[in-house]
């Protein structure tokens, strides 16, 4: 049972421009909101969060959208740098982030 | 030190040896995690330790085994595995304790191939 989707398993975007990768989630008992980074060979690093009692936290770049009432939130990269080229992990948690959930993962190209 | 370490980096075994896999960290972490990646599948958790005791095991066959031996250590024992246990096993930590939310810090991994 996939609790945590993210049903772009890859998206290309020209360098400069809005990156913008989506997740959606099933569990209405989550209340809090990972976005992982992940480059080939490493393990993920943490890059952004946020908590069910906000819609939208920025760090630079980077900032994170929660819908509550659609189970849907967004990671949006403005902007996009080849760096940021990786697999994009969304993950969930209830309560106790000892139990996180991830989404399967979108693979993000930035072209220069 | 703010990194999570994992030996060995690949392991090939045979359906009837037994090997083990190592995590350390040293950022005074509480709470230490196993997770489980298959190829193109999102990371599962397989266990946790929270103080060193074993707080979550998601119905993880018996052939893999977690040891906690102190704060900074996980293994993961593994014994009469499967070909299709080969996988990425990742571990992780998090400051645990009264934190609430606490974002989870991996390791490398252990690409495990089980012939």
């Amino acid at each position: 049972d996939q609790q945590v989707k993210q049903n772009s398993p890859s998206l290309s975007v020209q360098e400069g421009r809005i990156s913008i990768l989506n997740c959606d989630y099933t569990n209405s008992m989550f209340d809090y909101f990972l976005w992982y980074k992940k480059y080939p060979a490493e393990g993920p690093t943490f890059l952004i969060s946020i908590s069910s009692i906000k819609d939208k936290n920025e760090d630079g770049r980077f900032t994170v959208f929660l819908n509550k009432s659609a189970k849907h939130l967004s990671l949006h990269i403005v902007p996009s740098q080849p760096g940021d080229s990786a697999v994009y992990f969304c993950a969930a948690s209830a309560g106790n982030n000892n139990d996180m959930r991830f989404g399967a993962g979108t693979r993000l190209t930035v072209k220069p | 030190d703010t990194e999570v370490t994992q030996t060995p980096k690949h392991l090939v075994m045979g359906m009837t040896n037994k090997k083990s896999l190592k995590c350390e960290q040293h950022m005074g972490h509480r709470a230490m995690y196993w997770y489980k990646q298959k190829a193109k599948k999102p990371p599962e958790l397989m266990f946790v330790y929270s103080y060193e005791k074993l707080s979550i095991n998601e119905s993880v066959p018996s052939r893999f085994s977690p040891e906690c031996p102190n704060s900074s250590l996980l293994n993961l024992h593994l014994h009469a595995l499967q070909p299709e246990d080969s996988a990425l096993y990742l571990c992780a930590s998090s400051p645990g304790g009264r934190v609430r939310y606490n974002e989870q810090f991996f390791g490398p991994g252990t690409r495990l191939t089980v012939l």
